[in-house]
This record gives structure tokens, sequence and C-alpha cells, in this order.
């Protein structure tokens, strides 16, 4: 079974929707990020976590928001999507206390395209 | 903000080549992390570095963490067909901690 899983892995959507991606990982990790792909300019962090309590926006977060539900899940939302939010977007997870510290665990990504 | 610069962003070579490519910074990293992203898949550790200078095999990948802290190389010794996909470096940065910066890629292809 996977560890870090996400949902979709393919989302076509059009410009103006709602649409939420949802993270989920059996890891037991404390913090969880998000994560955008494009060809080029490889992984750019959006929001990220250290615990249930706590969220942080990163480099690229404006159009986006997160929820931490539970330790396990990590849900990134696009309120009103717009193309250039095409991308594959990635889930992570690390723990501090880990042998490779630093070390973050990926999903499998979620394919997304904003006609 | 902090940005690596990885290069080259794509390389295609011949099976049994051997394979070089590095990421510089303006700023000084505390980690620097090299992963690697199969077709379809979401990026996996290969090699972890924590001190300057430090030099790590993993079977026949090399990496090193540069005496200046602003870069790093990895190296992959005669190339075999499962070694296609798109290798990223990552840094941690003085202040972040466990936030990760990454570059933008080495695409890598392979004839056979």
């Amino acid at each position: 079974d996977a560890d870090v899983t996400q949902t979709p892995r393919n989302r076509i959507t059009k410009t103006g929707k709602r649409i939420m991606l949802e993270c989920s990982q059996t890891k037991g990790h404390d913090r969880m990020y998000w994560y955008r792909q494009d060809p080029g300019l490889g992984l750019r962090l959006i929001y990220y976590s250290f615990d249930v309590k706590d969220i942080n926006k990163g480099e690229i977060s404006d159009g986006y928001s997160v929820s931490r539900q539970a330790q396990a899940k990590f849900s990134l939302s696009l309120e009103s999507a717009i193309p250039n939010q095409t991308a594959l977007y990635f889930c992570a997870t690390s723990d501090p206390g880990a042998e490779v510290y630093n070390e973050q665990f990926f999903g499998p990504g979620t394919r997304l395209t904003v006609l | 903000g902090q940005q690596l610069n990885q290069s080259p962003q794509s390389m295609f070579i011949q099976e049994g080549e051997d394979v070089s490519m590095n990421c510089t910074s303006s700023s000084i990293f505390n980690t620097w992390l090299w992963y690697k992203q199969d077709p379809g898949e979401g990026p996996v550790l290969l090699i972890a570095l924590y001190k300057a200078g430090e030099l790590t095999s993993n079977g026949r990948l090399t990496a090193q963490f540069g005496i200046t802290r602003k870069d790093s190389f990895l190296n992959i010794s005669a190339s075999i067909p499962s070694d296609v996909g798109i290798y990223f470096c990552a840094g941690q940065p003085l202040q972040g901690a466990q936030k990760l910066v990454f570059g933008q890629g080495t695409r890598l292809t392979i004839n056979p």
C-alpha cells in the first residue's frame, strides 16, 4: 500500500470552478507539504503544515488555500481555477526525527488541467 | 526568494555513458538532497548530504556537497535504461527547518 496517496490522480476542470485535491498519509508524519511542478521550473512550494494547527504559506500560495483536517490529511483547494494553474501537483510528508533529516516523501501526483 | 540553478536542463546520452549534473546557488544551504522522478510518479530520494565537502555514493551514483555550501553535483556512472527520469537537487536553507528549495530538474534520456 502507498504511504502517501493523492486523489484524484487526474482532473480536468473549467475556468472558475472550485476544485479540491486531497492527500492522505499512513506514515505518521506531522509535517505535510503541497508543491506544484511545471516543466522547466521544478517543484515550487505552495503551502506547508508542521502539525494539525499549523498552516504556512509557501513560495506561490496566491490562488490556493489548504486545510489540515487531521494529522493524516492535508487538502489543497483552488477556489476559482484559472488556466495557469494547470500543472502537476504533489503532496509530501516529512518527519523531523527521521534518520535522514529533511527527507520528504512524495505522493504520486495529481495532474490538473484547467480549460 | 532563494533559488537553485540546476544544469543541464536535459541530457540525451547513450547507454553506458557517465552522467554529470550540478546545482548552484547564491545562498548557503545546510543540506543538499538529490531526488529522482520516474515517469508518472513522485520524486524519490537518492542521496542526502549534510557537510560541506562531503562525498557520498549510492551504487552507481555519487554526489558531493560543495565546499562553499552553495553547490552540489551528482554523477551517474555507466548509465542503464532505468536511469531515465527527471533528477532534482534540493537544498535546505539556513533558515527553514525541513523546508526545501528545489532546482528546475534535469531530464535524462538514454538511447539504448
